[in-house]
């Protein structure tokens, strides 16, 4: 089981719809992390959140929009997306720690289908 | 720049050992990360080690590093048919705050019967 947890598991939209993929934590990581992921291919970091301020923007289209509205939650606003964008989205949060790296842990993931 | 390569495919047989390779080429002091990802599923942290240690052993899983080769692996004792998966190895420089990962191709293990 994992201690992140993403909803939906599965979305399927239009490219005209608007949509919101949703990730939770409650392990009080204070960075949390935006992926995408093509079939049989590594993640891909899209953004990073650090004590819910933006840190990276992986130069990500402006059709995805982060938000980070408290500790435990980060969203990703979808709008206008494209087939190319279907893919597995994934959420990860780590704890921030100047001395040293913390692991990142993942959740399962949201399916996402462009028709 | 960072690099991280993987052999893309294994095969072994139920309970031989698999080792699983990786090398990278950051030269600062970094972590290395093995994560799993199974069909449908994210990715599951299975260990991790910093670039000052040779070894880290957690029950069936053995992390062995070669600083000088910047080559890292993973070895799998008493393989089993669940282990079959997509190993990813990651780099993350040591930085103040939170990581950021350098992923490797995934290497897909298959274990059969």
């Amino acid at each position: 089981d994992t201690e992140v947890t993403q909803t939906p598991k599965h979305l399927v939209m239009g490219m005209t719809n608007k949509k919101s993929l949703k990730c939770e934590q409650h392990m009080g990581h204070r960075a949390m992390y935006w992926y995408k992921q093509k079939a049989k291919k590594p993640p891909e970091l899209m953004f990073v959140y650090s004590y819910e301020k933006l840190s990276i923007n992986e130069s990500v289209p402006s059709r995805f929009s982060p938000e980070c509205p408290n500790s435990s939650l980060l969203n990703l606003h979808l709008h206008a997306l494209q087939p190319e964008d279907s893919a597995l989205y994934l959420c990860a949060s780590s704890q921030v720690d100047r001395g040293s790296n913390q692991p990142q842990h993942f959740g399962d993931g949201t399916r996402l289908s462009i028709l | 720049g960072e690099d991280v390569e993987q052999s893309l495919f294994l095969s072994v047989r139920e309970g031989d050992s698999s080792v699983i390779n990786c090398t990278y080429t950051d030269s600062s002091s970094t972590y290395l990360y093995w994560y799993k990802q199974e069909p449908g599923a994210g990715l599951q942290l299975l260990t991790y080690i910093f670039s000052n240690m040779d070894m880290k052993q957690d029950q069936r899983l053995t992390v062995l590093l070669n600083k000088k080769d910047k080559h890292l692996s993973l070895r799998i004792a008493d393989t089993q048919t669940g282990d079959s998966a997509i190993y990813f190895c990651a780099e993350s420089p040591m930085n103040s705050g939170y990581s950021t990962l350098t992923f490797g191709k995934g290497t897909m293990l298959l274990v059969s019967p």
